[in-house]
């Protein structure tokens, strides 16, 4: 496509449920990365793909996060038992081939909020 | 990112030049990043400058690097209304991929 998207564009849910977030990546991009951005803490990385490596789990913030990637292209943020803090914009970006001089090129994220 | 500076808040005239600045602290960063983002939207990257580099020059931005006292700045020439929006420096470190950004500069351009 010609540019990164994601679904929903905005989310509420109430504490406790589980909601998914969903990145569609720049087609021929083989690396995928989520972020998030809230007020406190500004923008953390969360999680990285890169072709069919190991993903790089080190950003989330609990085992209540996880994702995964289908075909090396789209990917799911699943967030179970949501909680207040959990309330942010998730941010999906994805690059061309993962290396620290590829650009990285966002979506315009879903805004979490959690009641 | 903890690691990234920039001062929070910065107001300029229309027409007049912006500089927008950004510390960081480890030394191994090589890659620096320069995202705009607008109210409601996701981020747009403006520019980069390698670590081998001392200054970019893209239209009306200019990047300098300073990599002795680690200091990045990020001139905005000729400033516009349009150009509101908050700037965020960012970091990637030898051999990492996951961008280490600062808290983001809000740059309010007014008439």
């Amino acid at each position: 496509g010609a540019g990164v998207s994601q679904s929903p564009s905005n989310k509420v849910t109430e504490k406790g449920k589980d909601v998914e977030l969903r990145c569609d990546p720049i087609s021929g991009h083989t690396a995928l990365y989520w972020y998030r951005q809230s007020l406190g803490q500004g923008l953390e990385f969360l999680i990285y793909f890169q072709g069919n490596s190991a993903p790089d789990k080190s950003g989330l913030p609990s085992d209540r996060f996880s994702a995964e990637r289908t075909g090396g292209s789209v990917s799911t943020l699943t967030i179970q038992r949501t909680q207040q803090e959990d309330s942010a914009v998730y941010l999906c970006a994805s690059s061309l081939w993962g290396s620290a001089s590829d650009t990285q090129y966002f979506g315009p994220g879903t805004r979490l909020t959690v009641l | 990112g903890e690691d990234v500076e920039q001062s929070l808040f910065l107001s300029v005239r229309e027409g007049d030049s912006s500089v927008i600045n950004c510390t960081y602290t480890d030394s191994s960063s090589t890659y620096l990043y320069w995202y705009k983002q607008e109210p409601g939207a996701g981020l747009q990257l403006l520019t980069y400058i390698f670590s081998n580099m001392d200054m970019k020059q893209d239209q009306r931005l200019t990047v300098l690097l300073n990599k002795k006292d680690k200091h990045l700045s990020l001139r905005i020439a000729d400033t516009q209304t349009g150009d509101s929006a908050i700037y965020f420096c960012a970091e990637i470190r030898n051999s990492g991929y996951a961008l280490n950004f600062g808290k983001g500069t809000s740059l309010l351009v007014t008439p």
